[in-house]
């Protein structure tokens, strides 16, 4: 079964730093993977994904994510953290298994940047 | 386009009380979602549909029941609420062409509706 983990429950960084977020993922046959950010009060909105190709995938609002598939990790990184960008992080990895275009979700990283 | 909308936003129910969350999109996807978000546990799905007419258990469908009538709207329906079921509902679209293999596999989510049992 597939599985994604997200070390951290919260990353503190300050603003103007560079910041990463942790996530690893666990599946048979080729991930497709995916990072989401939820505002407080609102649904997820989509960041970026990993389907196949270059392991620098780049996104929304500056992030890009690393694939490493010998870590089986999927870090979502960002050079220079906004106080704007404090939000709930979620990784997540596409199932292809039973459940159709199931998605299996991270707990989630919630991360805060100081000002 | 509005994208998805979910109503109500928010919502109180008595234990055994039933009601029906209500989710539509405008963008003409097939697929559509209904997942629950629960403190700390990310989202976990409870039942998804790959177009009009068809609908499939998720991970958490007990205690649950859908209908997809058309293409815009997917109701999720609660029959008897229990304290269980207190939680926050996301619904979702993505679109998947039917004569290839993959699809955008981006979701696009709904607002939320927060529900709670008493």
């Amino acid at each position: 079964a597939q599985s994604v983990a997200q070390p951290e429950d919260q990353v503190n960084v300050a603003e103007g730093n560079p910041l990463t977020v942790k996530c690893t993922y666990s599946v048979s046959g080729n991930p497709y993977l995916f990072w989401y950010v939820q505002y407080p009060n609102r649904g997820l909105q989509f960041l970026l994904k990993y389907i196949t190709g270059d392991n620098l995938v780049k996104g929304s609002y500056g992030f890009e994510a690393e694939f490493n598939k010998s870590q089986t990790s999927f870090h979502l990184k960002k050079p220079s953290a906004l106080v704007s960008d404090s939000a709930l992080y979620f990784c997540a990895v596409r199932d292809i298994g039973n459940y159709g275009q199931n998605f299996v979700f991270g707990p989630g990283t919630r991360l805060s940047v100081l000002p | 386009n509005a994208g998805v909308t979910q109503t109500p936003k928010f919502r109180i129910l008595k234990i055994g009380q039933s009601m029906t969350l209500q989710c539509a999109q405008d963008m003409n996807h097939n697929y559509m979602y209904w997942y629950r978000q629960d403190p700390g546990m990310g989202l976990k799905l409870i039942y998804y549909s790959v177009g009009a007419g068809i609908t499939d258990k998720g991970e958490v469908p007990n205690g649950y029941n859908v209908s997809r009538s058309t293409t815009e709207d997917f109701p999720l329906r609660l029959e008897l609420a229990a304290p269980s079921q207190t939680s926050v509902y996301f619904c979702a679209s993505s679109y998947k062409p039917r004569t290839s293999g993959r699809g955008t596999d981006t979701q696009y989510f709904g607002p939320g509706t927060r529900l709670t049992v008493l």
